[in-house]
């Protein structure tokens, strides 16, 4: 069974850059088929989709973020990354790492989540 | 960007009650939408996608309906543990996008 974990620094400073790894478990990212998405969530608040990466390397981000995003892949890990740079306090969020494609058009499988306060 | 818009916002009702739940789409989404369930301090969990199909381990109770930009999921007799957020999303065109929520309170 696939399982996705978020790592990454809890504390930011304003100005710096975010940086979060997803580990997949239980499954191959370069098996294909499936792109690998970041979301996030403010809190008290709705979901927010930052941008999707595939195994090939092939990334597509929101374009409300799209000048501050960047995702990569390394498949020899197994594992897909999140770069937020320019980081304010509007930034503070949970963030999810999520999969996406396969058999569901929707994202079946999260991890649970990692939450990241932007200060000083 | 497809605007998802969900109501209401909140619905307060009791166990064992039907639960009937909006998302309207800006523009045609096709049946390309999910729905997911969301209890404080977790993930969200997918239900529903592709507008009707329920996901795997999802109980009968819960269902979906709906295609172009006129989507609700159902839940036909509301368990205690059904209480909690509900986020409708869209997969037709990029970025993905999801509603604002609602709320599904115990009366």
């Amino acid at each position: 069974q696939v399982q996705l974990q978020e790592s990454g620094p809890g504390l930011v400073k304003p100005s710096q850059t975010l940086s979060l790894t997803c580990t997949v478990s239980g499954g191959s990212i370069s098996s294909g088929g499936y792109y690998w998405s970041w979301i996030r969530q403010h809190p008290g608040k709705g979901l927010e989709w930052i941008g999707y990466i595939y195994y090939s390397g092939s990334t597509y981000y929101n374009p409300s973020l799209k000048s501050r995003v960047t995702i990569s892949v390394d498949t020899s890990k197994n594992q897909f990354s999140l770069k937020l740079s320019s980081v304010t306090a509007a930034d503070t969020a949970v963030y999810y790492c999520a999969r996406d494609g396969g058999d569901f058009n929707a994202f079946d499988i999260w991890g649970q989540g990692t939450m990241v306060t932007v200060s000083s | 960007e497809i605007v998802l818009t969900q109501s209401p916002a909140t619905l307060s009702l009791s166990p064992g009650e039907r639960a009937t739940l909006s998302c309207r789409a800006s523009q045609s989404v096709s049946s390309y939408l999910a729905w997911y369930q969301q209890k404080p301090g977790q993930a969200p969990r997918l239900l529903i996608y592709d507008a009707s199909n329920r996901a795997t381990g999802i109980p009968a109770r819960f269902s979906g309906s709906g295609s172009g930009t006129d989507f609700t999921l159902t839940i036909s007799s509301l368990e205690p543990e059904d209480f909690a957020v509900y986020y409708c999303q869209q997969r037709s065109n990029w970025p993905s996008t999801f509603g604002q929520g609602t709320r599904l309170e115990i009366k």
